[in-house]
């Protein structure tokens, strides 16, 4: 499995919504539900943001949602916080033979 | 709570090999796979394998086959994680997760580790 394709960077001003696309294949994206993403601060480890495609975990604002269609999801932000600032990674299982997951490429969000 | 404590960071030669700890407390160690994840300097995350800590059964990504090793000790809670034959791009953050399988994700990480290769 070759990374999951997502733009490199994605910016917004604060209040505005932003799209993240995470782009696989019908081995990875496109054949489950077990999609997730992750935030990451520069030195910090990630922290997770949005599973199963659209579900959140404990703590996780409901400005964040999560969606899918084909094999690309997509993470929306809405509402748009300074704080949202930071590095964005998908993550989706995979069948294959080369990884049993595999992760995104990575985008930048930066609030304007 | 849940933690996840790795060792501290290593410098290493080429064609040396590491090996990094994660000490898991607050759940079953037993009871959830352990994944690595690593993040070289400036790049993005990369999946390198995962263990059931309770069977020692483990997945290698590809890339990795033959020069990772992952091991587990449940008397103390701990996974490794072994690279070997190192080079100078393995220099990198290397990360231990707790692994939520059935969903497919990480909610708890390790702090990371910093290993570095030079000469």
């Amino acid at each position: 499995q070759s990374a999951l394709t997502q733009p490199a960077s994605v910016s917004g001003s604060p209040g505005q919504s932003i799209t993240i696309s995470c782009t696989g294949t019908s081995s990875d994206v496109g054949s489950y539900n077990l999609v997730s993403w992750y935030q990451q601060h520069p030195g910090k480890a990630p922290k997770l943001m949005m599973y199963e495609v659209s579900k959140w975990p404990s703590g996780i604002s409901n400005r964040f949602s999560g969606s899918k269609s084909g094999n690309t999801a997509s993470l929306t932000i809405s509402g748009l916080q300074a704080e949202d600032e930071g590095d964005y990674y998908c993550c989706s299982y995979a069948t294959g033979s080369t990884s049993l997951y595999v992760f995104g490429t990575g985008t930048k969000v930066t609030v304007l | 709570q849940v933690q996840l404590v790795q060792s501290g960071a290593e410098v290493k030669k080429p064609g040396a090999s590491v090996k990094v700890s994660c000490k898991a407390s607050g759940y079953s160690f037993t009871g959830y796979h352990m994944h690595w994840v690593r993040q070289a300097p400036g790049q993005g995350l990369e999946w390198m394998g995962r263990i059931n800590p309770n069977s020692r059964d483990t997945n290698y990504a590809q890339k990795f086959q033959g020069r990772v090793t992952m091991t587990r000790d449940t008397s103390n809670s701990t996974a490794y994680m072994e690279l070997s034959r190192l080079r100078s791009d393995d220099t990198a953050v290397y990360y231990c997760a707790r692994g939520d399988d059935s969903s497919g994700y990480y909610y708890f990480w390790g702090q990371g580790t910093l290993v570095t290769v030079s000469s």
